[in-house]
């Protein structure tokens, strides 16, 4: 069964302080791994991955995709009490809907 | 502007009481999704529509329908809502179906069933 699992489920950091999430799965056929942020209404759309070892990046946030081991970490430095949100992966593989994780909840505080 | 628009952004109805909720897109895209998401959960692919052609997800009740009248608009209907079904939800739509194609959301419908 396809499964995507994040860790940490939580994360408490301070202002200033550099986050890395991660995203593993196990997927038939992958063909790309998007990051979202959903502070509280919807998600709102990162990154989309598709290649190993190629870093996008985004103001503060990066990614980077390991299609070997089968992960993706986003980054995000120096932390500001705005980048507070649930972070998701997604992934898509044989079929054509994306299967998301449960999310990482990121609390930056001041 | 908003791309993705659901409306209402909160719902309350009774048990038993059917409701729709509805979106429309502004992006001219081929795709339209239903997301269901319970608190601290991964959203849950409901049904989507590739332009015309519905595709419902194995484990989606019954009680859970879905209309496309035309590109701009797609309704949940629900037609009997439990407890249980109180919950965000997402629509969200892409140019194809192809998983390279990003999903642009919704700012989501929270849904009260009393």
């Amino acid at each position: 069964e396809d499964k995507v699992v994040q860790s940490p489920l939580s994360l408490v950091v301070h202002e200033g302080d550099t986050v890395t999430l991660n995203c593993s799965y196990e997927v038939t056929n992958f063909r790309s791994l998007l990051w979202y942020k959903q502070e509280k209404k919807a998600p709102t759309f990162l990154f989309m991955l598709t290649s190993s070892g190629i870093e996008k990046k985004s103001g503060r946030l990066s990614s980077i995709l390991d299609k070997k081991e089968l992960f993706s970490i986003l980054n995000i430095t120096a932390t500001q009490t705005g980048d507070s949100a649930v972070y998701l992966c997604a992934v898509g593989g044989a079929t054509n809907k994306l299967i998301f994780g449960t999310g990482t909840l990121l609390a930056v505080q001041p | 502007d908003a791309m993705v628009i659901q409306n209402p952004r909160y719902q309350v109805t009774q048990f038993g009481k059917p409701v729709t909720l509805s979106c429309s897109q502004t992006l001219n895209h081929n795709v339209m999704y239903w997301y269901q998401q319970k608190s601290s959960q991964a959203p849950k692919l409901l049904f989507h529509y590739y332009d015309k052609d519905f595709n419902n997800e194995a484990d989606t009740p019954d009680n859970f329908q879905s209309r496309r009248p035309n590109t701009s608009f797609c309704f949940l209907d629900i037609r009997s809502p439990g407890l249980g079904d109180a919950a965000m939800y997402l629509c969200a739509t892409s140019r194809w179906t192809g998983n390279n194609s990003p999903l642009h959301f919704g700012n989501g419908t929270r849904l009260t069933v009393t």
